[in-house]
């Protein structure tokens, strides 16, 4: 049971480029979250979805695209990145975030020059 | 909008001292409170979520409380060891703004001295 794990660890882009960033679970979770991590800011919720095939704008969805074609799979794309896209991203999922907790990835640290 | 406050932002305690840590929210109406712990370049892990029908949830020397009333809830660590320096992380889970999300709070870096 690997819990919920994010592909890659690490990457520097630089402005303009694109890249997709990879979340999977094994857990069978319905709900799915992306957020972004930035000092002084503290974690922020990008986009989510609550099953296959939906997704959902959060806090701070501009600039990012997400698809949820799998029930395991959540996937969040970023079609020209920009400085102010350096962050650490974490994926989450839950069963129901209204009676249970959320399960973290180890993060996504990105670097746009 | 919700917001979540962490105080103190920063706690240096020596080994085996009991500890409390803060948080505070503006609205009331949640369905949830989650604590977590991060440490340096990881991910969180969950510690305690307290539903918001409950005054208090117990794991191992954690217990947190809630008074979704006031709008607060303390993490309350017993007999803190040199293991437990990290950031702690509240977040709360409501439907504000027609969104379904966690709201965190900022975090506490706890230091705990040997």
């Amino acid at each position: 049971n690997a819990g919920v794990t994010q592909t890659p660890k690490f990457r520097v882009l630089k402005t303009g480029q694109s890249m997709t960033l990879l979340c999977a679970q094994d857990m069978n979770h319905e709900y799915m979250y992306w957020y972004r991590q930035d000092p002084g800011m503290g974690l922020r919720l990008i986009h989510y979805s609550v099953g296959e095939g939906t997704t959902a704008k959060g806090e701070v969805p501009d600039g990012y695209n997400v698809s949820r074609l799998k029930k395991q799979n959540f996937l969040l794309g970023l079609e020209s990145a920009a400085p102010s896209q350096t962050s650490v991203y974490f994926c989450a999922s839950s069963y129901s975030p209204v009676s249970y907790e959320q399960y973290f990835g180890p993060g996504t640290r990105l670097t746009v020059t | 909008k919700q917001e979540v406050t962490q105080i103190p932002a920063a706690l240096s305690v020596p080994e085996g001292e009991n500890l409390v840590l803060n948080c505070s929210f503006t609205d009331s109406a949640i369905y949830n409170l989650q604590w977590f712990r991060q440490d340096p370049g990881k991910g969180l892990t969950s510690l305690l979520l307290i539903q918001s029908s409950q005054r208090e949830q117990t794991s191992g020397r954690l217990n947190a409380s809630l008074d979704k009333s006031s709008g607060r809830s303390t993490l309350y660590i017993a007999a803190s060891q040199p293991g437990d320096s990290a950031t702690y992380l509240c977040a709360v889970y409501d439907s504000g703004a027609g969104s379904y999300q966690l709201t965190f709070g900022k975090g506490t870096k706890l230091s705990v001295i040997p």
